[in-house]
This record gives structure tokens, C-alpha cells and sequence, in this order.
């Protein structure tokens, strides 16, 4: 089983690009969710999903789009990028709550 | 609502002497707690989690926490360190009712001395 998969692992963009961070699980996981790690914040919940059609915000969602259109996908949208969003983003599915997490390997984006 | 706080940004711990990891929670209901690692460039391993039942919870890697609703707090344990120990550790709690999520601590870094 490959898990959670994230793509791209590296990304660099200009300010105002836009993008978008796929994740996909073979899991069949119900629940996936968005993190965002930086240096001394440890990670933070942007975006989640306990199904298909079904987001909600966490932490820090602005600037953050994301949509649950199959059970396998969960995609993270920036439509317009912006140096503060530089971070590295891991996306993380599981069964049913409550239960572990099952993280991506995490991709590393850099906003010029 | 719900957070978490581990006290300690980094620690310094000498191999073989033993290991306490803060982590204090705030959340209305019954945590759910987790311990996850992380070593540099990699991604998060889960080290162990407390639902309910035994407040003293065994995990992977020689690993223990212990749950105390008193005192707010899911303290993590190793009684011996070794050097591959040397990681960032995160504490987190259940983000909603339903556990889909989690919250997070801002982490601890671990490092080990010979």
C-alpha cells in the first residue's frame, strides 16, 4: 500500500501564483485532514474533511482552498501564493476518529 | 478551545539517563491524546495515544506517557535514552468531538550527548 501520497515534495513559486498540493489515500480513510509545520510552531491544522463533500476550517485556513470531490483526494489550493505561506505542508488521513494518523511524507514550498 | 502546550522548546539529555517530555493539554471533553516523533527531513511517527482506560500508556521504542486529568497533562517517558532518540516530539490532542484532526504542541527537540 503506498499510504498517503503528496505532491510535488519541493515547489518554489513567485508571489500571486497559484497552486495546488494534491494528496491522495488507498486507505479508503474517511477522514483527511491539512497541517502546515513551521520552525518553533509545530504543526497547524488548516483544513479537514470527515468525508466526501465535507470540509471545515481549522487553525489557519485563510488562504487555503481545499474541496473533497472522491474519498481518495484531498487537494490544497493557494490561488494566490504569498511568502508567508513558504512552510512545509504534510496532508494525513484516518478511519474514524478517534485514531493515528497516517501522515504524507510532506512537501516543502517555498513563495518568493 | 482546544491546545496544547509543550513547555520545553529543547532538551539536552545525556545517553543511557532517563527522559520526561512536558506536555500539558486544554480540551472540554475527554482527550484524546497522541505522542508523534519526528527525526529531521522525515515525516511523523506515531509513538503511542491514550483514549481511555489505563492512565499509563506503553508506545513504541521503549516509549510511555502518562495520562493525568488533575493536572492537564500527557508527560512523556523513557526510562534509558540512546542517541538515535534525538528528534523533535509533538503532543498532540483531538482537534474536534469527532477526532478527526488533532491539534497540535509546537514541539520539543531532543537532543542526546554522549
Amino acid at each position: 500500500n503506498a499510504g498517503v501520497t503528496q505532491t510535488p515534495k519541493f515547489q518554489v513559486l513567485k508571489t500571486g501564483q497559484s497552486m495546488t498540493l494534491q494528496c491522495a489515500q488507498d486507505m479508503n480513510h474517511e477522514y483527511m485532514s491539512w497541517y502546515r509545520q513551521d520552525p518553533g510552531m509545530g504543526l497547524r491544522l488548516i483544513h479537514y474533511s470527515v468525508g466526501a463533500g465535507i470540509t471545515d476550517q481549522g487553525e489557519v485556513p485563510n488562504g487555503y482552498n481545499v474541496s473533497r470531490s472522491t474519498t481518495e483526494d484531498f487537494p490544497l489550493r493557494l490561488l494566490s501564493a504569498a511568502p508567508s505561506q513558504t512552510s512545509v505542508y504534510f496532508c494525513a488521513s484516518t478511519m474514524q476518529g478517534p485514531g493515528e494518523l497516517f501522515f504524507g511524507e510532506g512537501s516543502r514550498l517555498t513563495v518568493l | 478551545a482546544q491546545s496544547v502546550t509543550q513547555p520545553d522548546i529543547h532538551i539536552t539529555v545525556s545517553e543511557g539517563a532517563s527522559l520526561e517530555l512536558r506536555c500539558n493539554y486544554s480540551y472540554g471533553a475527554t482527550p484524546y491524546l497522541f505522542w508523534y516523533v519526528q527525526s529531521p527531513g522525515q515525516g511523523l511517527q506515531l509513538l503511542l495515544k491514550y483514549f481511555s482506560g489505563d492512565t499509563l500508556v506503553q508506545g513504541i521504542k521503549g516509549f510511555e506517557a502518562e495520562f493525568k486529568r488533575s493536572q492537564s497533562s500527557f508527560n512523556l517517558r523513557k526510562p534509558s535514552v540512546h542517541w538515535s532518540d534525538a528528534a523533535e516530539y509533538f503532543c498532540a490532542v483531538r482537534a474536534n468531538q469527532a477526532g478527526t484532526a488533532l491539534i497540535f504542541g509546537k514541539g520539543t527537540t531532543l537532543s542526546v550527548s554522549s
